[in-house]
């Protein structure tokens, strides 16, 4: 079973409106972390965000913040203001608990596609 | 320089050679991990260092994949009789902390391999 879904695999926006990236995420562990990566087409991944699964409050950097809703199990990227340079790939990961192995897991991807 | 960085960034070899990539982390993190990346995917983890520890390996798709890290720092990826579906990305990410879900992790650029 897939522990981490993107279900958009491509979204447009146009320059300087918001956009919603989507992720939901399967864990059964109370202690995880959640993790927005970018990667545009040079390739590298260029951390976003993070959100605690015992964080109160919604996680927020500059332009980025991130809609954590714990019951529905999402954690969805919200991009205000999008500009040209915000077009790449956009990964959502998870680190589960101690208990469980050290690594990222990785959803599928969505390629956001900003428009002039 | 301050981030992650690996070499070479492009290698091609032909069918059945050898190749090494290297990852040299951020100065002082503990953690250090190996992801493969194959096109239009999300990466997926291969192995995890703590220091020189390799401590979980559980992602290396077969015995040709050896990865070491014996001094805790550089960390280098070998991959035995290359095949053609070994063509990918390769990421290394390095963190700061042992493995707490809060650790965030810092990717290098990438090692694209191409297998003829």
């Amino acid at each position: 079973a897939q522990k981490i879904t993107q279900t958009q695999p491509g979204m447009f926006v146009q320059e300087k409106e918001a956009v919603t990236l989507d992720c939901t995420y399967d864990t059964s562990d109370p202690s995880y972390g959640l993790f927005w990566y970018k990667q545009p087409s040079s390739g590298e991944m260029i951390f976003l965000i993070y959100q605690g699964s015992y964080d109160q409050q919604n996680a927020t950097e500059g332009r980025y913040s991130l809609n954590f809703q714990k019951a529905r199990k999402s954690a969805n990227l919200v991009i205000s203001a999008s500009q040209l340079g915000d077009s790449a790939m956009y990964f959502c990961a998870m680190r589960e608990g101690p208990n469980y192995g050290q690594n990222f897991v990785f959803g599928p991807g969505t390629r956001l596609s900003v428009l002039p | 320089g301050a981030g992650v960085s690996q070499s070479p960034r492009y290698k091609v070899a032909k069918r059945g050679q050898d190749v090494a990539l290297r990852c040299d982390p951020i100065s002082g993190h503990v953690s250090l991990f190996w992801y493969q990346q194959a096109l239009g995917q999300g990466p997926e983890f291969l192995t995890y260092f703590q220091n020189e520890a390799q401590l979980d390996k559980s992602g290396l798709p077969s015995d040709r994949f050896f990865a070491e890290r014996p001094e805790g720092s550089v960390s280098t990826l070998k991959i035995q009789r290359t095949q053609q579906e070994d063509s990918a990305v390769y990421l290394c990410a390095s963190s700061l902390a042992r493995g707490k879900s809060t650790d965030t992790q810092y990717f290098g650029p990438g090692t694209r391999l191409t297998v003829l």
